[in-house]
């Protein structure tokens, strides 16, 4: 079975800070794909970042980067310049199977930008 | 918007109440997933649609759940006889046959059983 972890329940950072938010996974698949949700408060869920395993190269949206170690099966977000908006539930999650890719959730990381 | 929606946004019932909720995918969406979360969770896995075909269901969905998406358009999730344990965020979320494999999300739908 698959799993995934955030051992980070929550987490604050001052406006314009960087932050990271760990996860760890569980797997014995060689190709999946990982991904960062963002849950804001009220609003519904949107992809923040996708990392396919095959890739070595870490992939980076703008602010958001992510540090994908695959023998680790660690996958963490880096969020450079945080701002206001970033104030969300965060979850790592996990997909393998290529005709039904249903998602894995860690249990999320409550993240708090303070001004 | 042509985002994937869900109705009704909350809905209170009785324990031993039948409920039905919507999600209207993004139209051009062939794949359809419900998902459920609870306080403190990340989203569990329910079932999943390709088109109007139910292809898996967890173990989380007892007999008490049924999903339908007739004509692979929207779909309904039902529960009946509800408890309180079934008390959750009910997500819906749709994708196409891309290998990003990015799902678009709803707002879902919050139940409050009492």
């Amino acid at each position: 079975a698959q799993t995934v972890t955030q051992s980070q329940p929550e987490m604050s950072v001052q406006e314009a800070e960087t932050v990271t938010l760990s996860c760890t996974y569980d797997t014995s698949e060689s190709n999946y794909y990982l991904f960062w949700y963002k849950q804001p408060p009220s609003r519904q869920m949107i992809l923040v970042i996708r990392q396919e395993a095959y890739k070595q190269q870490n992939a980076t949206e703008n602010r958001f980067s992510v540090n994908f170690q695959k023998a680790a099966k660690s996958f963490s977000l880096k969020i450079s310049d945080s701002q206001l908006g970033d104030t969300a539930m965060y979850f790592c999650a996990f997909v393998y199977n290529f005709g039904n890719e249903k998602l894995t959730f860690g249990t999320g990381t409550r993240l708090t930008i303070i001004p | 918007d042509t985002g994937v929606s869900q109705n009704p946004r909350h809905k209170i019932t009785k324990r031993g109440q039948n409920v039905t909720f919507r999600c209207d995918p993004i139209s051009e969406h062939n794949r359809l997933y419900w998902y459920r979360q609870t306080l403190g969770q990340g989203p569990e896995f329910l079932t999943y649609f390709q088109n109007e075909a139910q292809l898996e269901k967890s173990r989380l969905l007892s007999d008490r759940f049924s999903a339908e998406r007739p004509k692979g358009s929207f779909s309904t999730l039902e529960i009946q006889r509800t408890e309180q344990g079934d008390s959750a965020m009910y997500l819906c979320a749709s994708s196409t046959n891309t290998e990003s494999y990015e799902q678009y999300f709803g707002p879902g739908t919050r139940l409050t059983v009492t």
